[in-house]
C-alpha cells in the first residue's frame, strides 16, 4: 500500500544553517507529495506540494523535488531562522485530487540563535 | 488562509465514559471533514471521512460504533469517543475541505488522555 517514510528528529540547527529533512515514499500509482508544518498551538498548514514527477515544490524559501527515480522527496533549505521551528510532516495523496492523505512521522525542528 | 479550530485542545476523563471533540470550520463551509489520531512518534493516521448530512466513512479497523461522528452542519463536525479506555489516549486532528481536491485545513488537535 501507499506509505510515507520520514527522518526521524528531533532536529536541531543553529540559526543560517542547511536543512534537509529526507522523506521517500511508496505507493502504486501516481501520487502527489506535499509538505506540511505545524507552529505550535496551530494546525497543520500546507508548506508545499509537487504533482508530478520532477516538479519542485517551494514556498519561504524551502522547496523539494519530485524524485520518482529514488522515490524521495527532501526537504530542504537553505539558512534556516529561529522562525522556522516546528514539526514538519510529509504526506502523500495516492493521486493529484485525491482527499486521503498518507503522512509520516513528523520531524520537530529547532533552531537556535 | 482558512481557518479550522477544535475544542477542547486538551481533556483528561475518566475510564468507561465519553468525550467529544468538536471540529469547526471558523470562515468557510465544509462539506468534508476528516478526523485523524495520531500516536507517538507515529504518523497521523485517517481516522475517518465526514460528509455533511449523511454517515462518515470509517477507515478499515476503526470501531465505528466507538468513534461516533456527526457532521450536522457544514461548519461543524464531532468525534465522540464512547466507553474510553486508555489505549484511546492519543492525539486526535481534523480537517477540513473546502472543495473537492483542493487543500485540507487542520485543526490544531486535542490530547485526550483517558485515566
Amino acid at each position: 500500500g501507499d506509505s510515507v517514510t520520514q527522518m526521524e528528529g528531533p532536529v536541531t540547527l543553529s540559526e543560517e544553517a542547511f536543512l534537509t529533512i529526507n522523506c521517500t515514499y511508496t505507493a502504486t500509482g501516481y501520487p502527489s507529495l506535499f509538505w506540511y508544518v505545524q507552529y505550535p498551538g496551530e494546525g497543520l498548514q500546507l508548506l508545499l506540494k509537487a504533482t508530478k514527477a520532477d516538479d519542485k515544490g517551494s514556498n519561504k524559501g524551502f522547496e523539494a523535488t519530485y524524485r520518482k527515480e529514488t522515490t524521495s522527496f527532501h526537504l530542504e533549505k537553505g539558512s534556516v531562522q529561529v522562525s522556522d521551528s516546528a514539526v514538519y510532516f510529509c504526506a502523500l495523496a495516492p493521486r493529484t485530487g485525491a482527499n486521503n492523505l498518507f503522512f509520516g512521522t513528523g520531524t520537530r525542528l529547532t533552531v537556535i540563535p | 488562509g482558512a481557518v479550522v479550530s477544535q475544542h477542547p485542545s486538551r481533556v483528561i476523563c475518566k475510564s468507561g465514559t465519553s468525550v467529544k471533540i468538536e471540529c469547526r470550520s471558523l470562515d468557510f463551509q465544509a462539506t468534508t471533514m476528516f478526523w485523524y489520531r495520531q500516536f507517538p512518534k507515529k504518523s497521523l493516521m485517517l481516522m475517518a471521512t465526514s460528509n455533511e448530512g449523511s454517515k462518515a466513512t470509517y477507515e478499515q479497523g476503526v470501531e465505528k460504533d466507538k468513534f461516533l461522528i456527526n457532521h450536522a452542519s457544514l461548519t461543524l463536525s464531532t468525534l465522540t469517543v464512547t466507553s474510553a479506555h486508555p489505549e484511546d489516549s492519543s492525539f486526535y486532528i481534523c480537517s477540513a475541505l473546502l472543495e473537492v481536491g483542493r487543500e485540507q485545513y487542520f485543526g490544531p488537535g486535542t490530547r485526550l488522555t483517558v485515566t
